[in-house]
């Protein structure tokens, strides 16, 4: 268990549709990152979240937004769905962000798995 | 931009034979290099980390990496597979100074046979 936790844990909807995913992160840590990993694009990193701020962005849709709260817990807002969209989205987190060179660890939740009907 | 290869989408290897999981990477600065593991139906758990400190990188579970420049090559191994090592393996770059955007590789299903 690596003390990142996401919900829902399945999501099935319908395509023109929105959906909220939310992450909570280990306790104490700062960072918060959303990857997608789909069968044809594989692992790709969406959007990183520090102490409320957005630091990166990466493969991240103008469908898709993201926001971190005060309390830390961060949203993955996906709207306008297509069958594409279909996917496990995962949110990792770290202690610190950007200002630490490459060497903070990055731990997983264990997904959201949203399928797009 | 940074990138990683993996060679092969699937290993097999016998139970107690040599794992080796190959992975190259491109970049044009001294990069920040990870395997992390996949196990069915589970997130991703990160193996090992390689950081410009020791070429030779120990990680969990007795998997180990070593950092070749020369050959822009990290490859993942361990002595003895497990039947319990049987996982999707990624590898991955951080992009830049940045830990931020990791990049990972397409990964490396391992089975394990008995």
């Amino acid at each position: 268990d690596s003390g990142v936790t996401q919900t829902p844990k399945h999501l099935i909807t319908a395509t023109g549709q929105r959906v909220t995913l939310r992450c909570s992160p280990r306790s104490g840590d700062l960072s918060v990152y959303w990857y997608q990993q789909s069968l044809d694009q594989g692992l790709q990193f969406l959007i990183h979240y520090y102490n409320g701020e957005e630091r990166a962005k990466g493969n991240i849709l103008e469908r898709f937004s993201a926001q971190q709260f005060p309390d830390l817990h961060s949203e993955l807002n996906l709207s306008s769905l297509e069958l594409g969209d279909s996917a496990l989205y995962f949110c990792a987190s770290s202690a610190r962000g950007t200002s630490y060179r490459g060497t903070d660890t990055q731990y997983f939740g264990p997904g959201t798995r949203l399928t797009v009907l | 931009a940074q990138s990683v290869t993996q060679l092969g989408s699937h290993v097999s290897v016998s139970e107690g034979a040599l794992v080796l999981l190959r992975c190259n990477y491109s970049s044009s600065v001294p990069p920040y290099l990870f395997w992390y593991v996949q196990y069915p139906n589970q997130g991703l758990q990160l193996l090992l980390k390689y950081t410009s400190a020791a070429t030779l990188v120990k990680g969990i579970n007795g998997f180990e990496a070593e950092f070749k420049k020369s050959e822009t090559s990290f490859h993942l191994t361990k002595p003895s597979a497990h039947m319990s090592d049987a996982a999707e393996y990624f590898c991955a770059v951080s992009e830049g100074s940045s830990a931020s955007k990791i990049i990972f590789g397409s990964g490396t299903r391992l089975s394990i046979r008995p």
